[in-house]
């Protein structure tokens, strides 16, 4: 089946413009995770949405950063006025309750700004 | 979330087992063990996951101290496919916030 896809793939954009990350989950996942990596670093936590549930974003790094999720699917990561320092792959994650909890990871968006 | 501890990287030769070691001294009661692991240039994937009992599937074993603060992945086989970053966490069973560590780099050598 389908897994979770990401998108644009490559996003390239100047210091100051906005962006927005788009993550389609699996679909009947009720979950959803956004991490951050940068180049040579482990995943770091960003936000997640569970259900119908304020979403945790303990891990959002600044006020430039938001994400909603509509219906309960898709969902899009903004930054806006984006610094150099958010040059990162940025990865979506889905998962589903019960069973084993374990997230299914999109490709990924690698942002650069330049 | 508990923290967990890793070694940076480690080799393997082809063929032979990997053990990959955590310690997650401070894990709580309700606390599971997860493995995932990124080879270069996608996202993580799951392996395994435990509570105390050790566990195997078809990718690995997890093997989880009687003590619960150390476990070790076992690949029993390394393939150069295997060659990945390995990362253990510990998170409450159903609990969603994930934090990830740095991980091991196995290097899996012909």
């Amino acid at each position: 089946g389908a897994g979770v896809s990401q998108s644009p793939s490559n996003k390239v954009t100047e210091k100051g413009k906005d962006v927005e990350l788009r993550c389609d989950p699996i679909s009947g996942h009720t979950a959803l995770y956004w991490y951050r990596q940068s180049l040579g670093q482990g995943l770091e936590f960003l936000i997640y949405f569970q259900g119908n549930s304020a979403p945790d974003k303990s891990g959002l790094p600044s006020d430039r950063f938001s994400a909603e999720r509509t219906g309960g699917s898709v969902s899009t990561l903004t930054i806006q006025r984006t610094q150099q320092e958010d040059s990162a792959v940025y990865l979506c994650a889905s998962s589903t309750e019960g069973d084993s909890y374990e997230q299914y990871f999109g490709p990924g968006t690698r942002l650069t700004v330049t | 979330d508990a923290k967990t501890t890793q070694p940076p990287s480690m080799d393997c030769a082809e063929g032979r087992a990997a053990n990959l070691p955590c310690n997650h001294s401070t894990i709580s009661g309700n606390e599971y063990v997860y493995w995932y692991r990124q080879i270069h240039s996608q996202g993580p994937q799951y392996i395994i996951h435990g509570l105390k009992n050790n566990e195997t599937n078809e990718m690995a074993s997890l093997i989880i101290t009687e003590d619960r603060k150390s476990s070790t992945l076992i690949l029993p086989h390394a393939t150069l496919r295997d060659t990945a970053v390995y990362y253990c966490i510990v998170r409450v069973y159903g609990g969603f916030k994930t934090i990830f560590g740095a991980g091991t780099r196995l290097f899996v050598k012909a």
